[in-house]
């Protein structure tokens, strides 16, 4: 069965730090791969996706992700975090079963020290 | 501009009383999809349509339906709310096979 693990339920950095989100995929086809952030009592906004090609990924916001087949992993990054990304970010799988249907890891809960 | 709208952002219901939440889309895409998220959790999908085809997840309860009179609306129906469906519902749409665009979602609050 599909699933997705985002290891680190909480995170803190500060202000200007470099970040990593990580997300391990069990998957047994090539998978298609997102990333969405959500803010306290907003709906989930689309961080970045992988479908195909080039492995490094740039979305919005300055984040990047990389997809490691060999590693089953799909981790988020930026290099250099701002007070507004604290968040919950979600990792999440698309599973082809007629229409496209997300299978999320937990989430990770990004708090930014000043 | 606001791609998938979610009427209203908040509800209160009674316990027992039903309750109808709304979302509508400018994309045209076929499908629509309703996610029901408790605190400090991952979305967890309730059913979706693909076109006019209705496709229930096997652990949503019955109490949740849902209606689409079209393509740009879809309607989630909570029959009898009780405590437990206290949560935040969200809607979705994407194309098909493509990406999930998401709304702001309800908070429901069951009294």
């Amino acid at each position: 069965a599909q699933s997705v693990t985002q290891p680190d339920i909480h995170i803190t950095v500060s202000e200007g730090a470099s970040l990593e989100l990580r997300c391990n995929y069990s998957y047994g086809a090539t998978p298609y791969l997102f990333w969405y952030v959500q803010s306290p009592g907003q709906g989930l906004q689309l961080l970045l996706k992988y479908f195909s090609g080039d492995t490094l990924v740039q979305g919005i916001k300055g984040f990047e992700a990389e997809f490691k087949r060999s590693q089953s992993s799909f981790n988020l990054r930026k290099p250099s975090v701002h007070w507004s990304d604290a968040a919950e970010y979600f990792c999440a799988v698309g599973v082809i079963q007629g229409a496209q249907k997300l299978v999320f890891g937990q989430g990770t809960r990004l708090t930014i020290n000043p | 501009d606001a791609m998938v709208i979610q009427n209203p952002r908040y509800q209160v219901t009674q316990f027992g009383k039903p309750v109808t939440l709304s979302c509508s889309q400018t994309l045209n895409h076929n499908v629509m999809y309703w996610y029901q998220q408790k605190s400090s959790q991952a979305p967890k999908l309730l059913f979706h349509y693909y076109d006019k085809d209705f496709n229930n997840e096997a652990d949503t309860p019955d109490n949740f339906q849902s209606r689409r009179p079209n393509t740009s609306f879809c309607f989630l129906d909570i029959r009898s709310p009780g405590l437990g469906d206290a949560a935040m519902y969200l809607c979705a749409v994407s194309g098909g096979l493509e990406t999930q665009y998401f709304g702001p979602g309800t908070r429901l609050l069951v009294l």
